[in-house]
């Protein structure tokens, strides 16, 4: 059962450049999120998809896009790395048989310097 | 808007001693409830979760109950190990009309001396 999954799992990266995380599900689920969590915190919610083709802002969406064109994949771009984007970064899914119940990906550290 | 508040940690045990972790929701509807574990350097695992009132979560010793009438989902577990030193914390879902999305607490340290 892979699950969700994300690469990279550790990133270094400087101001001002630009990345993607990947994030792809198995599972069949509709239901894709983007979440960050910074050092000792809660996770805050990035941007969320309830299909193919349909994407929408979270709470902190500034800074990132993010595109869904198979239900697979939901990958989050960073366009102009800033140090306020060093965080972890974790992808979930959820929907099907399991309904609400969201299943998250192992995490991305991210830091920029 | 729904909300979850959940305790404040650090909270540090001793090894063998009662746990519990309050949480209480605020929320228009029915939304299912849920408590998820993060072990250092990993991701969050669904530890239990009760999508009614009254309905009862359990998984390796953990407990927590649906209660509507004081709006709480409160974490419990009899006798803690070392093991269950991790950040916990309680999230609803309210499946809307438009999307589902789930509201996670602030999360709870837990440390548990030997």
């Amino acid at each position: 059962n892979a699950g969700v999954t994300q690469t990279p799992k550790f990133r270094i990266l400087k101001i001002g450049q630009s990345m993607t995380l990947q994030c792809t599900q198995d599972m069949n689920h509709n239901y894709m999120y983007w979440y960050r969590q910074d050092p000792g915190m809660g996770l805050k919610l990035i941007y969320y998809s309830v299909g193919a083709g349909i994407t929408d802002k979270g709470e902190v969406p500034n800074g990132y896009n993010v595109s869904r064109s198979t239900t697979e994949d939901f990958p989050l771009r960073l366009e102009l790395a800033a140090p306020s984007q060093t965080s972890v970064y974790f992808c979930a899914s959820s929907g099907g048989a399991e309904g609400n119940t969201i299943y998250f990906g192992e995490g991305s550290w991210l830091t920029v310097v | 808007g729904n909300s979850v508040t959940q305790m404040e940690g650090p909270v540090t045990l001793s090894e063998e001693a009662f746990l519990t972790i309050n949480c209480t929701y605020t929320a228009t509807g029915y939304p299912s409830l849920f408590w998820y574990v993060q072990y250092p350097g990993e991701g969050l695992q669904l530890l239990l979760k009760a999508t009614k009132a009254d309905d009862k979560g359990s998984n390796k010793g953990f407990e927590a109950t649906y209660r509507k009438e004081t709006t709480s989902f409160h974490l419990e577990k009899g006798s803690v190990q070392v093991s269950d030193s991790a950040v916990y914390f309680c999230a609803l879902s309210d499946r809307g009309s438009s999307a589902s999305k789930i509201i996670f607490g602030s999360g709870t340290r837990l440390s548990i001396r030997p």
